[in-house]
């Protein structure tokens, strides 16, 4: 079974810090996304990668940046935390085809005092 | 501007009911269609999916319908269990192109 592992299921942090999500998935799976789920909004792509060291923006990149230098690692990295980043944070892994099921961890619940 | 539009926002079924929620997209390119299911403190799990040469797509309980002309498609789940109790979204995608759009979701309550 392909398993994602985000580093925190819930964490707090306050305005203006650099905060770091960090996510493994286990598969060897080329492809890595990060998403933000809010209610109503549903997945919005932040950022995804499909190589190591590779990056592609999604819908939703201003105030983020990732980091891949490891084919099973993702990072996510809010530059200076602000308080409309407080989110539930998804990170997902596929393979390269496009009809690929995505495996997704369990989210990492982020607040933003 | 939302590429996949859902709905309902939230779903409440009795036991052994029938469960409709319903998507439209826009992209006409899109060329593959997945729902996932996402139980309370869980990702998204592939639940099922759609190409749009297919009408209609069964696996046990849930069925996908597929309306190409109209760029609706709709997820069913027959004879609804407490367990069925989850969020589920649509998505749409290109294939060649491996980026998926998911709809708002719809939280389904099936009351026993």
């Amino acid at each position: 079974d392909v398993k994602v592992t985000q580093s925190s299921r819930y964490l707090v942090k306050r305005t203006g810090e650099k905060v770091f999500l960090e996510c493994v998935q286990d598969m060897d799976h080329e492809n890595m996304f990060w998403y933000r789920q809010d209610p109503g909004l549903g997945l919005r792509l932040i950022y995804f990668s499909y190589d190591v060291k590779m990056k592609e923006k999604g819908d939703i990149p201003e105030g983020y940046s990732v980091s891949r230098e490891k084919k099973e690692r993702f990072s996510l990295i809010l530059e200076s935390a602000s308080t409309n980043q407080t989110s539930m944070y998804l990170c997902a892994s596929s393979l390269p085809q496009g009809n690929q099921p995505q495996h997704f961890g369990d989210g990492t619940r982020l607040s933003i005092l | 501007q939302q590429q996949v539009k859902q709905s309902p926002q939230s779903l409440i079924v009795q036991k052994g009911g029938i469960s409709i929620i319903n998507c439209a997209y826009e992209n006409t390119a899109f060329d593959y269609f997945p729902w996932y299911q996402q139980f309370p403190g869980k990702g998204p799990a592939l639940l099922i999916a759609i190409r749009p040469d297919v009408s209609e797509k069964k696996e046990g309980r849930f069925t996908i319908s597929f309306n190409k002309s109209a760029k609706q498609f709709s997820l069913h789940i027959m004879d609804s269990q407490p367990g069925d109790s989850a969020t589920y979204f649509c998505a749409g995608l290109r294939v060649n192109f491996n980026k998926f759009y998911f709809g708002s979701g719809t939280k389904l309550n099936v009351k026993p």
